[in-house]
């Protein structure tokens, strides 16, 4: 069964600045989709970003950009330029190629005015 | 374009009564999912619909949970009786398609049940 993990709960960022937040995962497949949602306090998803496994380049959307490892299954987000409407949980989410999710635990991100 | 519709978008009751909750997916989308969210954690799988057959209901606890998905649109979730762990906001999403290319999901609102 595939997993993923989402080793910081908690993220703070300064307006303006740069934030990482990290995603690992565990699969045996080979062809799987990669994605990041962002959950404001509404709690409505919205994906922010995704990357197919069989792609080698890095997704990126505006300020968002992720830094794909596939051999070391790791799959972090970067903010650029953060704003404070960048506050939100962000969750990391595997898809396997038949359509079945798997979410991590989420980073909740704090913007500092 | 209508995004994915949920009702209601609160719900308390008490343990051992029976609750349902309503979805309404993006028009044209053959898949539909339902999720489980508790405080504190991602979403978790509770079943996927292609058109109006499912697709995996393995985390499902069917003792208690059901669900349907009518004329491959509009899908209700029902618990039956409800437990105290069962406190949690109740996702529905949906997709164009629910293999390859075409497995954006988008999410509604969600339902926020309290079970006291």
């Amino acid at each position: 069964a595939q997993t993923v993990t989402q080793s910081q709960p908690e993220m703070s960022v300064q307006e303006a600045e740069t934030v990482t937040l990290s995603c690992t995962y565990d699969t045996s497949e080979s062809d799987y989709y990669l994605f990041w949602y962002k959950q404001p306090p509404s709690r409505q998803m919205i994906l922010v970003i995704r990357q197919e496994a069989y792609k080698q380049q890095n997704a990126t959307e505006n300020r968002f950009s992720v830094n794909f490892q596939k051999a070391a299954k790791s799959f972090s987000l970067k903010i650029s330029d953060s704003q404070l409407g960048d506050a939100a949980m962000y969750f990391c989410a595997y898809r396997t190629w038949a359509g079945k999710s798997t979410f991590g635990d989420g980073t909740t991100l704090t913007v500092k005015p | 374009e209508a995004g994915v519709a949920q009702s209601p978008r609160y719900k308390i009751i008490e343990k051992r009564q029976s609750v349902a909750f309503w979805c309404n997916p993006i028009s044209g989308h053959a898949t539909l999912y339902w999720y489980q969210q508790i405080l504190g954690q991602g979403p978790k799988l509770l079943i996927q619909f292609q058109n109006n057959g499912v697709v995996d209901d393995s985390q499902l606890p069917k003792d208690r949970f059901s669900a349907e998905r009518l004329k491959g649109v509009d899908s209700t979730l029902k618990i039956q009786p409800a437990k105290l762990e069962d406190s949690a906001v109740y996702l529905c999403a949906s997709s164009l398609d629910g293999a390859g290319l075409n497995t954006e999901a988008f999410f509604g609102q969600g339902t926020r049940l309290t079970v006291v």
